[in-house]
């Protein structure tokens, strides 16, 4: 059984850029949700995925968008990439759209912007 | 709103017990989380706690007081491989916040 899965694992892009990463949950699994992680920092939410609908959005502009497939695969879209969005993104998978089912986290992908 | 404070680094050694502390403000607050997670890898999932009291799992621990907005985690019997960043995590409005983590060094 795959765990979670993340794709490209690493990416450098420039400022204006725009970036795609995607995430495939862990098998049963319908829920997915990103995560932005600075270097020396927890992560932080930017949003969650049920029923290919989103359902909460953490402090983050509407230049991070996302989308959630019928097979529960998600992506995360960031427009006029900013030096600040640099960091490890990390997706986790969950079942019926509540943290209280345990998370787990996909190995992520390392965005650098120069 | 919601705000997270725990120690930024403790150190400990083998076999010894440590409590990793976590203070909460949270708005509309459903559960408390702990993870760990090491240098490099992605936070595994430690536990959570819903309601006050003590959860027990293993060599780890957690107890959470909602009415003081506090949790601990406790690990008994601390391994080598235990150095990691611990991350106390709340749920309020299904927005799950994340403390900046704690950064444990165990030494021999």
């Amino acid at each position: 059984d795959a765990g979670v899965t993340q794709s490209p694992t690493h990416l450098i892009k420039t400022r204006g850029q725009q970036v795609t990463l995607r995430c495939s949950p862990k098998s049963g699994h319908d829920t997915v949700s990103w995560y932005q992680q600075a270097l020396g920092q927890g992560p932080q939410f930017i949003f969650q995925y049920y029923e290919e609908e989103e359902r909460q959005r953490g402090n983050f502009p509407d230049r991070f968008s996302g989308h959630q497939f019928p097979n529960y695969s998600s992506e995360l879209n960031v427009n006029a990439l900013l030096l600040g969005d640099s960091a490890l993104y990390l997706c986790a998978s969950s079942w019926g759209g509540s943290f209280l089912n345990e998370q787990f986290f996909g190995p992520g992908t390392r965005l650098t912007v120069l | 709103g919601q705000n997270i404070d725990q120690p930024t680094e403790m150190t400990a050694t083998e076999g010894a017990i440590v409590q990793i502390n976590c203070t909460y403000q949270t708005s509309g607050f459903n559960g408390l989380f702990w993870y760990q997670q090491h240098a490099g890898e992605a936070p595994t999932f430690l536990s959570y706690n819903v309601l006050d009291g003590l959860e027990e799992k293993g060599r780890f621990s957690s107890f959470l007081s909602r009415s003081k907005g506090y949790s601990y985690l406790l690990l008994k019997e601390l391994q080598m491989k235990d150095s990691a960043s611990y991350l106390c995590a709340s749920e309020g409005f299904q927005k799950l916040v994340f403390g900046t983590g704690t950064r444990l060094l165990v030494s021999p």
